[in-house]
């Protein structure tokens, strides 16, 4: 089980977002990603293996953690970064996948 | 360029089933190591994992949709479909397709559902 914290996360254009995504039981840094949601659109694979930004994705988007607690940090907010962020797992045996419940990200 | 297109029916009758196909375009669905999967967003929910199928035809599913979900491949077309038994209203969501890499070499590594179809609409309703 994931679950990410805040809910929501209000923030200012320019500001730093820091997001988290804890797992009920450790799991391999390998099998954790992270993607965008903004509305009406399909997710956007942002960060896989908790930490490799996927092609496209701005460098001012980074990952990091281990083992239970992982973190997605924004840096300088832009206007298209305002969206919903899920972690997702990879559950290596048997392979199951899960998200986490997503966090929102909107203009203060 | 990988794409994938989803394409079915948008209003599905109560306890009947939903089929959904996925249309696969710039690779072959039977490239080894590539995964492919179904996801689905009630309205105004999270998302969900229904289920996986890969490159050799190994599926693996939700443990909660078990029951109810199929997941099949055709090589020939390069499209895999979505098979839901007995919908209710709570099947009413967006579904996607999605596809993945996942090695199984010396290390095993998850390299994130890169590609997305656009999402298709299926409400569940008499």
């Amino acid at each position: 089980v994931l679950t990410q914290s805040p809910a929501t996360l209000s923030l200012s254009p320019g500001e730093r977002a820091t997001l988290s995504c804890r797992a009920s039981q450790s799991i391999s840094s390998s099998f954790l990603a992270w993607y965008q949601q903004r509305p009406g659109q399909a997710p956007r694979l942002l960060i896989y293996g908790a930490s490799s930004r996927a092609i496209g994705v701005p460098d001012r988007f980074s990952g990091s953690g281990s083992g239970t607690d992982f973190t997605l940090t924004i840096n300088r907010l832009e206007p298209e970064d305002f969206a919903v962020y899920y972690c997702q797992q990879y559950g290596n045996s048997p392979p199951l996948l899960t998200f986490g419940p997503g966090t929102t990200v909107d203009i203060k | 360029q990988l794409q994938l297109q989803e394409s079915g029916p948008g209003l599905v009758k109560p306890s009947e089933t939903l089929s959904l196909t996925c249309t696969v375009s710039g690779r072959s669905i039977g490239t080894h190591s590539f995964h492919w999967g179904w996801i689905r967003q009630p309205p105004g929910k999270g998302l969900e994992w229904i289920g996986t199928v890969s490159y050799s035809g190994n599926t693996h599913y939700n443990p909660s949709l078990r029951s109810r979900v199929s997941i099949s491949v055709d090589t020939s077309k390069n499209q895999f479909s979505l098979q839901v038994n007995s919908v209710t209203a709570a099947d009413t969501a967006v579904y996607y397709c999605v596809t993945y890499l996942f090695t199984e070499l010396d290390v095993h590594y998850y390299y994130g559902m890169d590609v997305w179809g656009q999402g298709t609409a299926v409400v569940v309703s008499s």
